[in-house]
């Protein structure tokens, strides 16, 4: 079992670049998660999706940032432009049907700095 | 108020202690209650489930009180293996997990 893939591992980029991050979650499941996570702020959920669907992205910064699912395997989080205040690892995570119970596996995050 | 409530720490304590972390829940809607062990620059992972009768996993004991919206994780016989932050974790049906800023645990020979 591959488990939850990221890429890139890590991210350096100059403010107003667009940044693109990347998952493939576990075959099988049906919930992806986008997290971030900051010294100050701790695990942020950014967006989740279940069958490939949004379903609650209240928590994305702003309109400089978009999530997609474009089908089961893949899912995308984009940052354009990119700022300094968006330097965090994010990580991806997903989880099995009938997930409420289950446990989420996450992939070993993208550490991006904006310079 | 945020959702999800711990003391950040750090605990610092020697081999073989007993040490306990708590956590705080807002939303009475709350379903399921885990901890979560996140490794310095490393990904969390599961720790364990909590269950409202308690539960035990080794030297690990996880308590839940949900009248008073209260979870707990008790280690037993401290390992210098354990020294990590620990994730106290809820969430509600339709939503997803809700992790509080985590514990930090250092564990010392």
């Amino acid at each position: 079992d591959a488990g939850v893939i990221q890429s890139p591992r890590h991210e350096v980029t100059e403010m107003g670049q667009e940044v693109t991050l990347r998952c493939k979650p576990i075959s099988g499941h049906n919930s992806l998660f986008w997290y971030r996570q900051t010294m100050m702020r701790g695990l942020e959920l950014l967006i989740y999706f279940n069958n490939n669907v949004p379903i609650d992205d209240s928590g994305m910064p702003e309109d400089r940032f978009s999530a997609k699912m474009p089908n089961a395997s893949f899912s995308t989080l984009k940052i354009q432009p990119s700022e300094p205040r968006d330097s965090a690892v994010y990580f991806c995570a997903s989880s099995r049907p009938g997930w409420e119970d289950a446990e989420a596996f996450f992939g070993q995050g993208t550490r991006l700095t904006v310079v | 108020r945020k959702e999800v409530e711990q003391d950040p720490g750090p605990f610092n304590v020697p081999e073989g202690a007993t040490v306990a972390f708590n956590c705080t829940y807002s939303n009475s809607a709350s379903q399921s209650f885990f901890w979560y062990r996140q490794d310095c620059r490393k990904e969390p992972k599961l720790l364990m489930s909590v269950y409202s009768s308690g539960n035990e996993d080794g030297r690990f004991t996880a308590q839940l009180n949900r009248a008073s919206q209260y979870i707990s994780l008790l280690i037993r016989d401290s390992k210098l293996s354990d020294s990590a932050t620990y994730l106290c974790v809820v969430n509600q049906a339709g939503t997803a997990l809700i992790f509080g800023k985590g514990t930090t645990l250092s564990v010392s020979s």
